[in-house]
């Protein structure tokens, strides 16, 4: 089955720098990513998807990349805000009826 | 996005009680839901997978007897925590699929349940 894995664990940035995340996927077959973004206590957010047959994907300021052969995407997050700061989960999955294989998250601390 | 609810938010109870948890997709039909676990500083663990008008597909080592979901509409599941226990102490979360666009996945704002 999929296996995703996230890097890094935790990010510390100062404010107005960016922040990248980084997620790896085990599965050639998945073709939909999504990244969701949790504050303390409450349920996950979906800020930004992406699926197999773009390359990038932008909202403001934060971007997807993905790149298929290496079997990787990231998360770009810039010019950061003290508003930012929260847990970032990546994810991937075969898109239909397939669930979610969530990565471990990353823990951003945006530092004013 | 799509707005799915969760009833209650918290809920304390007493070890040996059983619990219901609500999940509502409020401006959409779901015909299918999750439901995830996720204790303090760790990622979402699947429970099951519930689809509307069927049983449930449980993940390996959740226990379905103890863990009840039922998904009677497009819009409605819940998950009954039978005979609860400390260990059963966790944020319990659910999501939706928009059943137009069958692998966006919208979260509820989670159910923190405490057993005494």
């Amino acid at each position: 089955g999929e296996n995703v894995e996230q890097h890094p664990s935790t990010l510390s940035v100062q404010e107005g720098d960016s922040a990248v995340i980084k997620c790896t996927y085990s599965d050639s077959a998945s073709n939909y990513f999504p990244w969701y973004k949790q504050e303390l206590g409450k349920g996950p957010q979906l800020i930004i998807d992406i699926r197999s047959n773009v390359g990038e994907k932008k909202d403001q300021r934060i971007a997807v990349t993905l790149n298929k052969t290496a079997k990787h995407f990231s998360l770009h997050i810039t010019e950061t805000q003290p508003e930012d700061s929260a847990v970032y989960f990546c994810a991937a999955c075969l898109s239909g009826n397939t669930p979610l294989v969530f990565g471990k998250g990353t823990r951003l601390s945006v530092i004013a | 996005g799509a707005v799915v609810s969760q009833h209650p938010s918290r809920v304390i109870c007493k070890s040996g009680t059983s619990v219901k948890i609500e999940c509502r997709s409020l401006d959409f039909q779901a015909t299918t839901m999750f439901w995830y676990r996720q204790f303090p500083k760790q990622s979402l663990m699947l429970m099951a997978t519930s689809n509307e008008g069927s049983k449930a597909t449980y993940e390996q080592g959740v226990e379905k007897d103890k863990f009840l979901i039922n998904h009677a509409s497009l819009t409605l599941s819940t998950l009954t925590v039978t005979s609860a226990h400390p260990e059963d102490s966790s944020f319990y979360i659910c999501s939706a699929r928009v059943a137009a666009r069958t692998d966006t996945q919208y979260f509820g704002p989670g159910t923190r349940l405490t057993v005494l």
